[in-house]
């Protein structure tokens, strides 16, 4: 089974500190995502990426930035957090956008309490 | 944007009931998912329907597509305490290279 791993599943920051939240997949899938989840609001989309270094803006992007120098990895950056940005993050990978391989796979989540 | 919208909120029902969850949404489509998520953790894969095809089983699943009306249902027949959890309506948009999801439905199956 395709495996999608976040560096961390309970994170706590501060006001105004830079925060790194790390996903990996293992399954040489082309397309990741990075989702918040909020009470009520369901999933909202940050930012996606179909191959290395590429990058698109989802329906929240501002406050946040992505990287991804390798296709298994997908880093999300909170350049200066803020109480707001408390939230559940979820990454997610699928393989292709085409051919019945859209379906994501998701990690466990990183609740994050920004304080 | 919000593209899928499920109804109801939330629902609960008895051990043995069907469940039948609704998603409706607002632009073209590729395809229809629907994930399920315990509480806390990430959300799982059910079933993808594309937008050529009208219905779709898994098991206990069921699940239709009317894209004249822009809508999606979701059946659990034979519900189990298990299926207890919330169930989510995802929409990939012709228009646009992501994956949306909606609010979601909170199910309780009561043992």
């Amino acid at each position: 089974d395709v495996k999608v791993t976040q560096s961390s599943r309970y994170l706590v920051k501060r006001t105004g500190e830079k925060v790194f939240l790390e996903c990996v997949q293992d399954m040489d899938h082309e397309n990741m995502f990075w989702y918040r989840q909020d009470p009520g609001l369901g999933l909202r989309l940050i930012y996606f990426s179909y191959d290395v270094k590429m990058k698109e803006k989802g329906d929240i992007p501002e406050g946040y930035s992505v990287s991804r120098e390798k296709k298994e990895r997908f880093s999300l950056i909170l350049e200066s957090a803020s109480t707001n940005q408390t939230s559940m993050y979820l990454c997610a990978s699928s393989l292709s956008r085409t051919g019945g391989n859209e379906k994501l796979f998701f990690g466990s989540g990183t609740q994050l309490s920004v304080l | 944007s919000q593209q899928g919208e499920e109804d109801p909120q939330a629902l609960s029902i008895q051990e043995g009931e069907n469940a039948t969850m609704n998603c409706s949404y607002k632009t073209s489509i590729n395809n229809l998912q629907w994930y399920r998520q315990n509480s806390g953790r990430g959300l799982v894969h059910l079933i993808l329907i594309r937008s050529n095809e009208r219905e779709k089983h898994s098991g206990r699943l069921r699940v239709t597509l009317d894209t004249s009306k822009k809508s999606s249902s979701l059946l659990i027949t034979a519900s189990r305490a298990a299926d207890t959890a919330s169930y989510f309506c995802a929409t990939d948009e012709t228009s646009y290279d992501k994956v949306i999801f909606g609010p979601g439905t909170s199910l309780s199956v009561i043992p």
